[in-house]
């Protein structure tokens, strides 16, 4: 099973600054790699599918890059409904797989 | 557009079988070329796919869940259904249903849409 193994574990930042969040795959994924926002008590929120696009409805605040084993989320500016947990989710390998969050808070 | 729904009981006892439904609305789970998944997140952990079923009824289990899983579906009512047997304290999790699409195009094929979960909390 790939591992996702994402950092840091909590972000501290402030309204307006720019956020990168980071994901480590065990082996490579190729660019099968997405991301989803998840806030108290929702689902999970599709972001970024294939490393780098954006699903319907994203901010373009929002970016991914990478490929193979290595991956970055950035949010540009930060806005206050941006604070939540992020998860990166891999589905290159059975089992698909989601790393174990990033918590950005205020 | 595809609404998912999770139902069933909140509360399951040690060693019994946890069962779940997924009641899909806005489209057909026995056509096209979609999975319907299972996925569960215990509280701040990230979440795990469990099983998944394809519109033409095939099936994959996660290796973790194999020996206890069964999913199914009932395309006549549009659910598909989870029953995890011999729980324990550990399978204590928010259960989720999602479609993702298998050989689309773009974000059809990541896990969109999820239904909104429902909390099963396994206890004596």
């Amino acid at each position: 099973e790939v591992v996702l193994t994402q950092s840091p574990a909590t972000l501290s930042l402030s309204p307006g600054e720019r956020a990168t969040l980071s994901c480590r795959a065990s082996q490579s994924v190729s660019d099968y790699l997405g991301w989803y926002q998840q806030k108290p008590g929702q689902p999970p929120r599709l972001l970024i599918y294939d490393a780098s696009n954006r699903a319907t409805g994203i901010p373009a605040r929002f970016s991914g890059s990478g490929s193979g084993t290595d991956f970055t989320l950035t949010i540009g500016s930060l806005e206050p409904e941006d604070f939540a947990v992020y998860y990166c989710h891999q589905r290159s390998k059975w089992p698909p797989s989601f790393g174990q969050g990033t918590k950005l808070e205020i | 557009q595809v609404q998912l729904q999770e139902s069933g009981p909140g509360l399951v006892r040690p060693s019994q079988t946890l069962s779940l439904t997924c009641t899909v609305s806005g489209g057909s789970i026995g056509s096209g070329s979609y999975y319907w998944n299972w996925i569960r997140q215990p509280a701040g952990k990230g979440p795990e796919l469990i099983g998944r079923i394809y519109s033409s009824g095939s099936i994959n289990y996660t290796p973790s869940f194999k020996s206890r899983l069964t999913i199914s579906m009932d395309t006549s009512k549009n659910q598909f259904f989870l029953k995890l047997n011999s729980v324990t304290a550990a399978d204590t999790a928010v259960y989720y249903c999602a479609r993702v699409g298998y050989g689309l195009s773009g974000s059809d094929n990541w896990f969109d849409p999820w239904g909104q979960g429902i909390l099963v909390t396994v206890s004596s």
